[in-house]
């Protein structure tokens, strides 16, 4: 199937520090990604909708200003999480659609530790 | 917004016995269903997925069934091995949209 890439697969940061994790679907285009956050036992809630060359449209609930997401091609899409706290702590998780069959494919997860 | 339940939350089954997990969606305008398993520490992998304009769908010892006028699918699982152990997320899908709402997911437990 798909691959799709993300990094790093684990983090530990300060509070107060920025960390950026990347999204790289390796063998298809994607126009569209996703982000969302898992915490332990529980699903996946979905954060924002990355679209390629445009502004991520974010969930209710979530900050934009705290999230920062950039698709800057059909082939990458980054999540800043800008002055983490340990409340940020979580697992991230990044999927990629395949605009040809319209499914859609997740990365490994980042496993973001803030102290 | 779409809203995705999903039961149950833990299912133990006897190895070789079937598996059923139910979900149901509120917009009926969703029209893709996807199914995922997620190991523990890994990525969640598609499994089998269902569109709107089907009925059923099978893909060797899994199953899934859609029935659009209740907003109901289900995820059968038949000769369960030991490797089936994982949790399991319904999803619904607006093509429009194309974001994916996932249900709660099903810890599915394999018995020896």
């Amino acid at each position: 199937g798909a691959v799709v890439s993300q990094h790093p697969s684990w983090v530990i940061c300060k509070s107060g520090t920025s960390v950026k994790i990347e999204c790289r679907s390796l063998d298809f285009q994607a126009t569209t990604m996703f982000w969302y956050r898992q915490f332990p036992k529980q699903s996946l809630m979905l954060m924002a909708t990355s679209n390629e060359g445009s502004k991520a449209t974010y969930e209710q609930g979530v900050e934009k200003d705290k999230f920062l997401i950039n698709h800057a091609s059909l082939t990458l899409s980054t999540l800043t999480v800008t002055s983490a706290h340990p409340e940020d702590s979580s697992f991230y998780i990044c999927s990629a659609r395949d605009s040809g069959i319209n499914i859609q494919y997740f990365g490994a997860g980042t496993r973001l530790s803030v102290l | 917004g779409e809203n995705v339940e999903q039961h149950p939350s833990t299912l133990s089954v006897q190895e070789g016995d079937s598996a059923v997990i139910k979900c149901t969606y509120s917009d009926s305008a969703s029209n893709y269903f996807p199914w995922y398993k997620q190991e523990l520490g890994k990525r969640p992998q598609l499994i089998i997925d269902i569109r709107s304009n089907v009925g059923e769908k099978k893909d060797q010892r899994i199953a899934v069934t859609l029935n659009k006028t209740a907003k109901h699918f289900s995820l059968h699982i038949t000769e369960t091995q030991p490797e089936d152990s994982a949790v399991y997320f319904c999803a619904a899908s607006l093509n429009r949209d194309d974001k994916i709402i996932f249900g709660k997911g099903t810890r599915l437990h394999i018995l020896p």
